[in-house]
């Protein structure tokens, strides 16, 4: 079955650490590009990070970039997002997204992890 | 970054009447190279993640009903959803692929009226 599911979230304390999976299954893993995308309670859609099929280029969204670093290993089929310095603000559930290319649409989706970070 | 700008924000339209959600962005997303605009208009229902309806402004997703449609180009954008069904009722979502950082518009809200 072609499919992405997420896991790793939790309840964690504001400056901590986490590190979200995403394994992927039922295609040819390397031949997509990965992205995570979040949702905060009730809002909408915020693109988080991408990295490409070889992990050679990744890229971040602004406002968390230098708190994030995503990486995949192909051998698994799985992406990965580490999360440092987490804030309130983080709060979210995180989907991990495939696209065909750096600038495409994400036609499979995963159900998501859930981030809260409260003290 | 491409701002991205829907409306309205929330819709309540008729079983079997027409919805219509416009999507505007803040530079356009068509790439004269190839001629393709840059956009996707997701579906989301509550619990689920989001699910591709149009991509390239116009293309419908497989498996798709055709009573879903996609136009408008360069900064103008358009979904049209005929003939309503109870089961169309979600938060709907543009999203520009054009350029990173991705961006997605607020989500307009359908219901039945």
């Amino acid at each position: 079955e072609v499919q992405l599911v997420e896991s790793g979230g939790a309840l964690i304390q504001p400056g901590g650490s986490l590190r979200l999976s995403c394994a992927a299954s039922g295609f040819t893993f390397s031949d997509y590009w990965m992205n995570w995308v979040r949702q905060a309670p009730g809002k909408g859609l915020m693109w988080v990070a991408r990295i490409n099929g070889d992990a050679s280029s990744t890229y971040y969204a602004d406002s968390m970039k230098r708190r994030l670093t995503i990486s995949r290993d192909n051998t698994r089929q799985m992406v990965y997002l580490q999360m440092n310095g987490l804030r309130s603000e983080d709060t979210a559930l995180y989907f991990c997204a495939r696209g065909h290319g750096e600038n495409w649409y994400y036609d499979l989706w995963g159900r998501g992890t859930q981030v809260t970070v409260s003290s | 970054d491409i701002v991205m700008t829907q409306s309205p924000d929330s819709l309540v339209v008729s079983l079997g009447e027409r919805a219509t959600i416009n999507c505007k962005s803040s530079q356009s997303l068509l790439y004269s190279f190839n001629n393709k605009n840059y956009l996707a208009w997701y579906q989301q229902k509550p619990g689920q993640p989001p699910k591709v309806v149009i991509s390239w402004a116009s293309t419908r997703e497989s498996g798709i009903p055709d009573r879903f449609s996609g136009s408008g180009s360069e900064t103008d954008f358009t979904l049209t959803i005929n003939n309503l069904q109870a089961e169309d009722v979600a938060v709907y979502y543009c999203h520009q692929y054009y350029t990173a950082p991705y961006t997605f518009g607020q989500g307009t809200k359908l219901e039945i009226k």
